[in-house]
């Protein structure tokens, strides 16, 4: 079956390290995303890319970054990371057929703490 | 901007009873919006969409929402609460007019079920 998975599930780091969380889709979508949740702020998007070679930020995209390469992987780098991004970090894609329409499909989840 | 509005962070029924999670949404042009639950520990799925089509959709597990235009709300309601209906729902938009625009998510309710 299809899916989009998620990895690690469950990482810690310290303050200033580079981290790079993963996502990996076999739908063959088109459009995927990531997006942090924290308590009482509800889904964050982060960055958000359309298809190959195609990335845009998000509502908070400061020390963060993604690159496509290809259709099934969207990786998610925390360049240094810093404690305020401890979080709980969803990656998501959908079709791209149907414009505003789109179901999104999300993955499991990563849990980043950061030290 | 578009934007929506959950009211109430946390939401306690009894089981049987009716479930009612409220939605208010902004935006300047007639929208699409959306409904994704959030079960313990995983990611979110969808429960239900209005794409313009009815205004009264219905979704997966006995969830439905109406659209109300003059009321800028899309209520989830649910007849009878099961045990496993408790999870964290979320109430998302996205814009008409724009060919692949991201959602943009409420803060979320949390929905408690007592037996």
């Amino acid at each position: 079956d299809a899916e989009i998975t998620q990895s690690p599930r469950h990482k810690i780091t310290e303050t200033g390290r580079q981290v790079t969380l993963a996502c990996h889709q076999t739908w063959n979508h088109n459009n995927m995303f990531w997006y942090r949740q924290d308590l009482g702020h509800g889904l964050r998007l982060i960055h958000y890319s359309y298809g190959v070679q195609d990335t845009n930020k998000g509502e908070v995209s400061d020390g963060y970054s993604v690159s496509r390469s290809n259709t099934e992987d969207l990786p998610l780098t925390l360049e240094s990371a810093a404690s305020s991004q401890t979080s709980v970090y969803f990656c998501a894609s959908s079709e791209g057929q149907k414009g505003p329409t789109d179901t999104q499909y999300f993955g499991p989840g990563t849990r980043l703490t950061v030290l | 901007a578009q934007s929506v509005t959950q009211l109430g962070s946390h939401v306690s029924v009894s089981e049987g009873a009716l479930v009612l999670l409220r939605c208010n949404y902004s935006s300047s042009v007639p929208p699409y919006l959306f409904w994704y639950v959030q079960y313990p520990n995983q990611g979110l799925q969808l429960l239900l969409k209005y794409t313009s089509a009815a205004t009264l959709v219905k979704g997966i597990n006995g969830f439905e929402a109406e659209f109300k235009k003059s009321e800028t709300s899309f209520h989830l309601t649910k007849p009878s609460a099961h045990m496993s209906d408790a999870a964290e729902y979320f109430c998302a938009v996205s814009l008409l007019v724009s060919g692949n625009t991201p959602l943009v998510f409420g803060k979320g309710t949390r929905l408690s079920v007592i037996a």
